[in-house]
């Protein structure tokens, strides 16, 4: 079955830097388009970037751009999130999702993984 | 690019019908039917519902439906029951390739 698992968070201080990991099985990585979400505690769902299927273009929130580059590796089945100078409002759950929209209009993130927390506090 | 607009909360009553708006502009909801809604339980990854502003993932139920008018998108889950209490999101995709969540709307069935 499909599924994506999500690693790589913990408690890192202010201006420090994070990878997080999204393993991904049961579907063939290269034909999808990948997204991160991140969800502050007790907060909204968040938009945080995108990775097209044919690899051509990423996208960023407005929040994170010039601080954070997601990549992906199909050998491996593997999506990262590099992320740098990190900041206390870059604390939440951090969820992977794959785009299941032919059209790339991120009409429809299906499955998430579970998410895992990053916690940026000195 | 700022988040969709949506109600803080609704609530109803066990079999009843509830509608939870979502509003943006002409850059995302408004021009593309690339609507999408999500259901978050407590402590869960988010759930997709419904997408491409109608359509519902094969297999789900039938008393959840999305529309849109304009800039702004609803989603109507008809015969609530109890387990439909859960937070809920919409999306949209934007003009600058992005996507960009409403605030979420905590629905009570009371």
């Amino acid at each position: 079955q499909v599924q994506l698992v999500e690693s790589g968070g913990g408690v890192v201080q202010p201006g420090t830097s994070l990878r997080l990991s999204c393993v991904v099985s049961g579907f063939t990585f290269r034909n999808y388009g990948m997204h991160w979400v991140r969800q502050a505690p007790g907060k909204g769902l968040e938009w945080v970037a995108v990775f097209w299927a044919d690899g051509s273009q990423e996208y960023y929130a407005d929040s994170v751009k010039g601080r954070f580059t997601v990549s992906r590796d199909i050998v491996r089945n593997i999506l990262y999130l590099q992320m740098n100078s990190l900041r206390a409002e870059d604390t939440a759950v951090y969820y992977c999702a794959r785009d299941m929209d032919i059209n790339s209009r991120y009409s429809r993130l299906d499955p998430w993984g579970q998410g895992t927390l990053v916690t940026v506090s000195s | 690019q700022s988040a969709l607009t949506q109600p803080a909360s609704v609530s109803g009553s066990p079999g009843q019908s509830i509608t939870i708006s979502c509003t943006g502009t002409s850059s995302d909801i408004g021009g593309y039917n690339s609507v999408s809604w999500y259901q978050q339980h407590p402590g869960k990854a988010p759930k997709v519902m419904i997408y491409d502003v109608t359509k519902r993932p094969s297999g789900d139920s039938n008393r959840f439906a999305g529309s849109k008018s304009g800039n702004t998108a609803s989603l109507t889950i008809s015969g609530l029951q109890p387990e439909d209490e859960a937070d809920y999101y919409c999306t949209s995709y934007t003009s600058d390739k992005k996507l960009v969540f409403g605030g979420g709307t905590k629905l009570t069935v009371l």
